[in-house]
């Protein structure tokens, strides 16, 4: 499809428990992203991928926090034992290409709102 | 350090005027600089894409303006309507080790009033 489509638009948790959310890229996008949204517009990144294989990780907080894409599959980012602090709005975006013509092109998702409790 | 700065951080304004939005950064090196909108509940929609050597860029009513010199950018939107209100978010990329690596504004705020 010509979008980014995330699930689900809403998600609480208690404190502890798992959450998971999905991202389905734009059809032929070789690039994802995840970005955690805390504040109002103050977007942070998490990890990139590039098909299936994480392409930049930086951001991941590593204790409680995996993301995956795997072929034929929604990308999938999953955190552990969810902390009040985790309450923010989870973006994905994909792009075609990391250098194309127009530099880093990319098309947002509308988003995950996970709520810890 | 990378900083992308926004200004004002929130903005009311009437129907139907102007308003500019400023964008000030220390990305370096700079490869281009986007405006995104993001409606309420929304992800962030691109508006108009500046590399180095663009001054000047319109999207219908939406135009951004670039000094690489002075390394500001604007958002300048014509006689406003009510679906303008929104956040717009200056978004500075730089390429680095591989890959472009963008650094996000806070954004500017717009509600526009009837």
């Amino acid at each position: 499809g010509e979008e980014v489509a995330q699930t689900p638009k809403h998600l609480v948790r208690g404190e502890g428990q798992k959450a998971k959310l999905y991202c389905a890229p734009i059809k032929g996008h070789s690039y994802v992203f995840w970005y955690q949204q805390v504040l109002k517009n103050e977007f942070k990144f998490l990890i990139s991928f590039q098909n299936e294989n994480v392409f930049d990780e930086t951001g991941m907080p590593k204790e409680r926090f995996s993301a995956k894409c795997l072929p034929n599959s929604p990308c999938s980012l999953e955190i552990q034992a969810t902390k009040l602090e985790d309450s923010a709005v989870y973006f994905c975006a994909s792009s075609q290409a990391l250098r194309s013509a127009e530099g880093y092109g990319y098309t947002f998702g509308s988003g995950t709102r996970l709520t810890v409790v | 350090k990378n900083q992308v700065e926004q200004s004002p951080q929130s903005l009311i304004i009437l129907e139907g005027k102007n308003c500019t939005l400023q964008c000030n950064y220390t990305v370096s090196p700079f490869s281009n600089l986007r405006w995104y909108k993001q409606d309420t509940g929304r992800g962030p929609v691109s508006l108009t894409i500046m590399t180095f050597s663009e001054n000047t860029k319109s999207n219908g009513r939406y135009t951004a303006t670039l000094d690489a010199d002075t390394k500001q950018s604007s958002l300048h939107i014509t006689a406003s309507q009510l679906s303008d209100s929104a956040s717009y978010i200056c978004v500075v990329s730089r390429w680095a080790g591989g890959s472009y690596i963008p650094t996000f504004g806070r954004g500017t705020s717009l509600i526009v009033h009837p």
